[in-house]
């Protein structure tokens, strides 16, 4: 079983719909939580970063961590088409000068149609 | 911003040739990671980084190494490229959240 759990889409959607994106994970120590955004043959941007559970809003994007069931989200409101990429979890059991390895989700395809 | 930059968009190499991948970061990161990215097995750690010098094996370390001789700069090197490296090589740099480069994407014929 991966430690983190994804599932990969592809995700279709009309443009304005609420999206909702999430993952799994078995690890209770992860305690720092990362969502990304990738378009096609591009890097991984960072969108969302949030520590321990809780929610965390930014715009018209909204991070929610529920440590007790070992479950994040992303949720995307009025979602656009250039919202289209593949979104991927990633998480962290510690912060330390010793190297902060991140776990990542396969990642999450999302269309968003006109 | 963070920049991270990396040497090349696209590289095409042959089995047996010696493959340097260049990064570079410009907000003084003390951490600095190197991963391979493939169809449905999404991000894998390859080699980091926590100090100049320091280098540590990630999950799929074999068939590659890495060089840190300056703060900004991390290296990724194939020794002996084989296709099975075929692959999109992306640097980050950070604590806690990771800043990613464009990426590299490497072709072994």
């Amino acid at each position: 079983q991966k430690e983190v759990e994804q599932d990969p889409g592809p995700l279709s959607v009309p443009e304005g719909a609420i999206v909702s994106l999430n993952c799994t994970y078995s690890n209770s120590a992860f305690q720092y939580f990362m969502w990304y955004r990738q378009y096609s043959r591009k890097g991984p941007e960072l969108l969302m970063y949030t520590y321990s559970s809780g929610n965390k809003e930014d715009g018209r994007f909204t991070a929610q961590v529920d440590k007790s069931s070992k479950y994040i989200s992303l949720f995307i409101r009025d979602s656009q088409p250039s919202d289209s990429a593949t979104y991927l979890c990633a998480m962290s059991g510690r912060l330390t000068g010793g190297g902060n390895k991140l776990t990542f989700g396969t990642g999450t395809q999302l269309k968003v149609e006109l | 911003d963070v920049k991270v930059t990396q040497s090349s968009r696209y590289l095409v190499k042959r089995t047996g040739e010696k493959v340097f991948l260049e990064c570079v970061q410009d907000m003084d990161h003390e951490n600095m990671f190197w991963y391979r990215q493939d169809p449905g097995l999404g991000l894998r750690l390859i080699y980091f980084s926590y100090d100049v010098k320091m280098k540590e094996k990630g999950d799929i370390p074999e068939g590659y190494s890495v060089s840190r001789e300056k703060k900004e700069r991390f290296s990724l090197i194939l020794e002996s490229a084989s296709t099975n490296q075929t692959s999109m090589y992306l640097c980050a740099s950070g604590v806690g959240e990771q800043f990613f480069g464009p990426g590299t994407r490497l072709t072994v014929l």
